[in-house]
């Protein structure tokens, strides 16, 4: 069964900018959580959608932003990057109905100049 | 608000040698997560832990969860240098979807030969 895969693996964008990662989940995984990881926050949940509606949200500001579609594959959005915005962006699936355990994906190093 | 504090944050051990991390958490909780993380790499899901009393061992790491005293363990036995790596804790509010965990600092390992 083939993994969580993210794109693109690395990014550089430029403060103003904005920036749209992908996120495809294990077949068959209809829950899709996306967290942002930097040394100075840990790792901080962003937000998880469920049959392409938004069923949790973390505390960012509304320049974050997902959605998710028919296929479960999700993207989000950060719009006007910041320096600090400068992360690791990790996707995690789960079947979001049985069980618990959530699969990472290898993550969306996102660096904002 | 729901906190997960892990401690140590810092761990350094010889090889063959046992350890503890300790993840307390504030709120309750009946779902907890042990997580490792490489360097530059995405988090790999070590145990998940559903209710009071469990216990989970794979190979020398050993979790248990206490949700009345709202603490979990992750004990080392007989540490080799491939277990060098973060190890971060993670929490769900009872009664939530799986998806939105709150997360710890996380401890970096380092066993030493």
């Amino acid at each position: 069964k083939a993994g969580v895969t993210q794109t693109p693996r690395y990014l550089i964008k430029t403060r103003g900018q904005q920036v749209t990662l992908s996120c495809s989940p294990i077949s068959g995984h209809r829950s899709v959580s996306w967290y942002q990881q930097t040394p100075g926050q840990g790792l901080q949940f962003l937000f998880e959608y469920f049959s392409e509606t938004q069923r949790n949200k973390g505390n960012f500001p509304g320049r974050f932003s997902g959605r998710q579609f028919s296929n479960s594959r999700s993207e989000m959005n950060v719009s006007t990057l910041e320096l600090g915005d400068s992360a690791l962006y990790l996707c995690a699936s789960s079947s979001g109905t049985s069980g618990y355990e959530q699969y990472f994906g290898p993550g969306t190093r996102l660096t904002v100049t | 608000e729901l906190k997960v504090e892990q401690n140590p944050l810092f761990l350094s051990m010889q090889e063959g040698k046992n350890y503890t991390i300790y993840c307390n958490y504030s709120t309750t909780s009946d779902r907890l997560y042990w997580y490792r993380q490489d360097p530059g790499k995405s988090l790999e899901s070590l145990f998940v832990l559903l209710s009071n009393g469990a216990v989970k061992q794979e190979g020398r790491l050993m979790a248990s969860l206490d949700t009345k005293a709202r603490l979990s363990t992750l004990h080392i036995t007989a540490a080799v240098h491939d277990l060098s790596a973060t190890y971060f804790c993670a929490v769900d509010m009872l009664n939530t979807n799986a998806g939105k965990s709150t997360f710890g600092d996380g401890t970096t390992l380092t066993v030493k030969p």
